[in-house]
């Protein structure tokens, strides 16, 4: 059974780089027939995709144009864990932070999600 | 790239069919058969009902069903129940390779 245990911090100062780890157990995150997502929800903006990875002979990566500039995905395949950096946080990038296992875009298997604040 | 367009809200007694609704663009939901709805209960992840336009997941009731046409898909759940009350959210994928979510929309069950 494939299970994303989250973790990250609950508070980051604005200007400041947030940084989310997801643990994956009973998969592999070099599955090659795998695609692991990040995706952000607050009450202004809703569900929001903000990226996602995946290794089919290398790893690929695709982000949304909202935060391209500033977030980085990638994957430790020894701890077979997934990563998200988003930097130069605004008060606006407070939500809840969601990881997820996606199969042609549908998001199969969700992380618990992590609230995090971006506050001073 | 613009979210999809949901109802803010819908609502059904128990016993009736209701259907909701997701507008996009030929960039997305007219383009591609990559259409997944979720329902959110709070303070929970969301869970995936439909993938692919139409298809169940194992486990989820045939009571939902998904179906699309030109931009615009739709769920529709009939034999409304209580636990049927959620957020529900759609979702495609876009010409540039990215995911799309819909705004959502609160089920109210009557």
């Amino acid at each position: 059974q494939v299970q994303l245990q989250q973790s990250g911090p609950g508070l980051v100062k604005p200007s400041q780089t947030l940084s989310f780890t997801c643990a994956i157990s009973g998969d592999s995150v070099s599955n090659n027939s795998a695609t692991w997502n990040w995706i952000r929800q607050s009450p202004s903006r809703g569900l929001e995709w903000l990226g996602k990875t995946n290794y089919r002979s290398k790893w690929y990566n695709n982000y949304a144009v909202s935060v391209k500039s500033r977030i980085t995905i990638n994957a430790d395949t020894s701890k077979n864990q997934l990563f998200l950096q988003l930097n130069s946080v605004t008060p606006e990038d407070t939500a809840v932070y969601y990881c997820a296992r996606s199969v042609n875009t549908a998001m199969v298997l969700w992380g618990q999600g992590t609230l995090v604040t971006v506050s001073s | 790239q613009s979210a999809l367009t949901q109802p803010a809200s819908v609502s059904g007694s128990p016993g009736q069919s209701i259907t909701i609704s997701c507008t996009g663009t030929s960039s997305d939901v007219g383009s591609y058969n990559y259409v997944s709805w979720y329902h959110q209960h709070p303070g929970k992840a969301p869970k995936l009902m439909i993938y692919e336009v139409s298809n169940r997941p194992s486990g989820v009731s045939n009571r939902f069903s998904g179906s699309k046409s030109a931009n615009t898909a739709s769920l529709t759940i009939s034999g409304l129940q209580a636990e049927d009350e959620a957020d529900y959210y759609c979702s495609s994928y876009t010409s540039s390779g990215t995911v799309v979510f819909g705004g959502g929309t609160k089920l109210t069950v009557l």
